[in-house]
């Protein structure tokens, strides 16, 4: 059964820092990987997606990495911002040998707060 | 364009009551999912349709819970005999094609907080 886990649980940062937010999966058969934003009370923003035989998307101050043979993935945001305080997801799509392909399984998040 | 859409965003409701929780998707969109949020957790798969049937139903947690798509468009996610363990938030998502394509997307609506007391 696919697992996935985030570190750090919360991250508290002053304006401007470069930060990482890190993100694992136990089981490599995945079809894709996505970075989701969840603000209090909204639903789930997506951030980016990075398909198995990617190594790394970019949008704008996002940039995800995959790193698929070691069940790794990390988010990187850059010159941080209040506006980016939420909490950031990131949930893994199975290959069609891992399961049922729409399922995406999610991990717990890491709630980030950017102090001005 | 509109996005995923769900009503209502609160529901409080008494123990052993029934609910409803309704999910429009986004136009056009065949394929639509169900998660459930518990506090302090990432969101978990409950049910999948594909057009009007429910490929694959196997994450509702027990047969209280039931959710229909008739006309493959708006969708009902229906729980009876509410417990207090239901309480969490019910997330909707929607997209154009499902399992047949590895690029898709799913996009979420914001969630219907549903209150068990």
């Amino acid at each position: 059964k696919q697992e996935v886990t985030q570190i750090p649980a919360a991250l508290s940062v002053p304006e401007g820092e470069n930060l990482v937010l890190n993100c694992s999966f136990t089981d490599s058969a995945i079809y894709n990987l996505q970075w989701f934003r969840q603000d209090p009370g909204k639903g789930l923003t997506s951030l980016l997606l990075i398909q198995s035989s990617q190594r790394e998307q970019t949008s704008g101050r996002l940039n995800a990495s995959l790193d698929k043979s070691s069940g790794r993935s990390t988010l990187y945001i850059a010159a941080s911002q209040p506006g980016d305080s939420a909490t950031y997801l990131c949930a893994v799509k199975p290959g069609r040998s891992g399961g049922s392909n729409y399922k995406l399984t999610f991990g717990k998040g890491t709630l980030l707060t950017v102090n001005p | 364009g509109a996005g995923v859409s769900q009503t209502p965003s609160n529901k409080v409701t008494e123990k052993g009551k029934y609910v409803e929780l309704r999910c429009d998707p986004i136009s056009g969109h065949t394929a639509l999912y169900w998660y459930r949020q518990s506090l302090g957790q990432g969101p978990e798969f409950l049910i999948y349709f594909q057009g009007t049937g429910a490929a694959d139903d196997s994450g509702l947690p027990n047969d209280r819970f039931f959710a229909v798509r008739p006309e493959g468009s708006v969708s009902t996610l229906k729980i009876q005999r509410t417990e207090r363990g239901d309480s969490a938030v019910y997330l909707c998502a929607s997209s154009l094609g499902g399992h047949r394509s590895s690029t898709d997307t799913q996009y979420f609506g914001p969630g219907t907080r549903l209150t068990v007391l």
